[in-house]
């Protein structure tokens, strides 16, 4: 059974980089070709996809925010990475790590806790 | 602004039936791509309610029902129950951003 964990700083000073980790139980990131997905939910409102990793070796991003998000895997954690640079009020948010599993079309069966994320000075 | 249309909010009584709608278009649900339904509760993560258009996951009471049709899908809940007020997202594949869509959510309420 797959399961997620989302982990990082609280709190981010405006203009600085947010950077997030999703730990990886129950499968290995480097012998499952799974998709990795990056979700943030602003308080009180929707659900935005912020990127996609697949191990294979391709990454997507959503188009709004492609300039700044960097997302990659640390295979010797079992982890991936999220970077957001230039952070401003705007990504305050819940952030998920989710996965689909093999198929990028597939619903998001996993998802993790989620991590509020306060860019403030 | 979401890639998916939904309703910012559905009420119902008890006992009645409420219907969601999620509205696409040609890149995403009008493309053949499946619709996936999902609840969140207040401070948790969403959970998948309806997969592939019209599925449920196993302990999903078959008062949940979806449908797809064209660039649309909805989400059919009867024998509404105080325990089903929630937000409620709609999400697809969009081919043209290479990447998962959600509709903005709808907060049911049971009055």
């Amino acid at each position: 059974q797959l399961q997620l964990q989302e982990s990082g700083p609280g709190l981010v000073t405006p203009s600085e980089t947010l950077s997030l980790t999703c730990s990886v139980y129950g499968a290995s990131i480097s012998t499952y070709d799974y998709y990795w997905v990056w979700i943030r939910q602003p308080p009180g409102q929707g659900l935005e996809w912020i990127g996609s990793l697949y191990y294979g070796g391709s990454t997507f991003y959503n188009p709004s925010l492609k300039s700044r998000v960097t997302i990659s895997v640390d295979t010797s954690k079992n982890q991936v990475s999220l970077k957001v640079r230039s952070v401003t009020a705007a990504d305050t948010a819940v952030y998920y790590c989710a996965s689909p599993t093999t198929v990028q079309t597939h619903p998001l069966d996993y998802w993790g806790l989620g991590t509020l994320v306060t860019v403030s000075s | 602004q979401s890639v998916l249309t939904q309703p910012p909010s559905v009420s119902g009584a008890p006992g009645q039936r409420v219907t969601i709608s999620c509205t696409g278009s040609s890149s995403n649900i009008g493309a053949g791509y499946d619709v996936h339904w999902y609840q969140q509760l207040p401070g948790t993560a969403p959970k998948v309610l309806i997969y592939v258009n019209s599925h449920r996951p196993s302990g999903v009471p078959d008062r949940f029902s979806g449908s797809k049709s064209g660039t649309s899908a909805s989400l059919a809940i009867t024998g509404l129950q105080a325990e089903d007020e929630a937000d409620y997202y709609c999400q697809s594949y969009d081919s043209s951003l290479s990447g998962p869509i959600f509709g903005g959510g709808t907060k049911l309420t049971v009055l």
